[in-house]
């Protein structure tokens, strides 16, 4: 069946860009949506963007302007990038199948951003 | 935007009962396009019910959705010990994708 894996560095400084990719195994990455997703510790879910195998694209408007969500069919990866980064972006990154509902997820990563 | 409110907060309940979450829409969800999901602890989301009332595949049918245009239910008919969980509605009827902010489902 189809697994997701979020990588990426578990610590980000202020003011730098946060970047993760998810690895698709197990089905391709093509004819598929793809997101991600945030959760604060001890908060809520909190969707960011997805995008198309194709590269169509959507963002949440509230990160938009520091977000890039790009796909790498020859890898069935797909990335995010989040620029200017402070303490309020530390959460439990996840990337998940879908633009609708989503399923299924990867494990998560927790990304910290502290000097 | 549309805000989703899931109330109550927190539900102290017994194995073997019945629950009943409630997710509020502060506008018409289109086509009905809500789903909900459960998160244990330490883990990923799982979907459990697409489309306000279908059943995701392996869900069993302890599991159903309900509701229509700002009002949905989630019931779980007979509690498990797996039950005990946070429960989240989300929105795919408009963009940016909206998530309630969570039911705890504990053990009483």
């Amino acid at each position: 069946q189809v697994q997701l894996q979020e990588s990426g560095p578990g610590l980000v400084k202020p003011s730098e860009t946060l970047s993760l990719t998810c690895t698709v195994s197990g089905d391709s990455i093509s004819g598929y949506y793809w997101s991600w997703i945030r959760q604060a510790p001890g908060k809520g879910l909190e969707w960011i963007a997805y995008i198309y195998y194709k590269g169509d694209t959507d963002y949440n408007p509230s990160l938009k302007s520091r977000v890039i969500i790009s796909v790498d069919t020859s890898k069935n990866q797909f990335s995010l990038r989040l620029s200017s980064v402070t303490a309020a972006d530390t959460a439990v990154y996840y990337c998940a199948r879908g633009h609708h509902d989503f399923w299924p997820w990867g494990q998560g990563t927790l990304v910290t951003v502290s000097s | 935007e549309i805000v989703l409110t899931q109330s109550p907060g927190t539900l102290s309940l017994s194995p073997g009962e019945r629950a009943t979450l409630s997710c509020r829409a502060s506008q018409s969800v289109s086509s009905n396009y809500l789903a909900w999901y459960r998160q244990k602890r330490g883990q990923a989301p799982r979907v459990l019910i697409y489309g306000a009332s279908s059943r995701a595949t392996g869900i069993p049918d302890r599991f159903s959705g309900s509701g229509s245009g700002t009002d949905f239910t989630l019931t779980i008919r007979r509690l498990e010990p797996e039950d005990f969980a946070v429960y989240y509605c989300q929105q795919y009827g408009s963009s940016p994708r909206t998530f309630g902010g969570g039911t705890k489902v504990e053990i009483k």
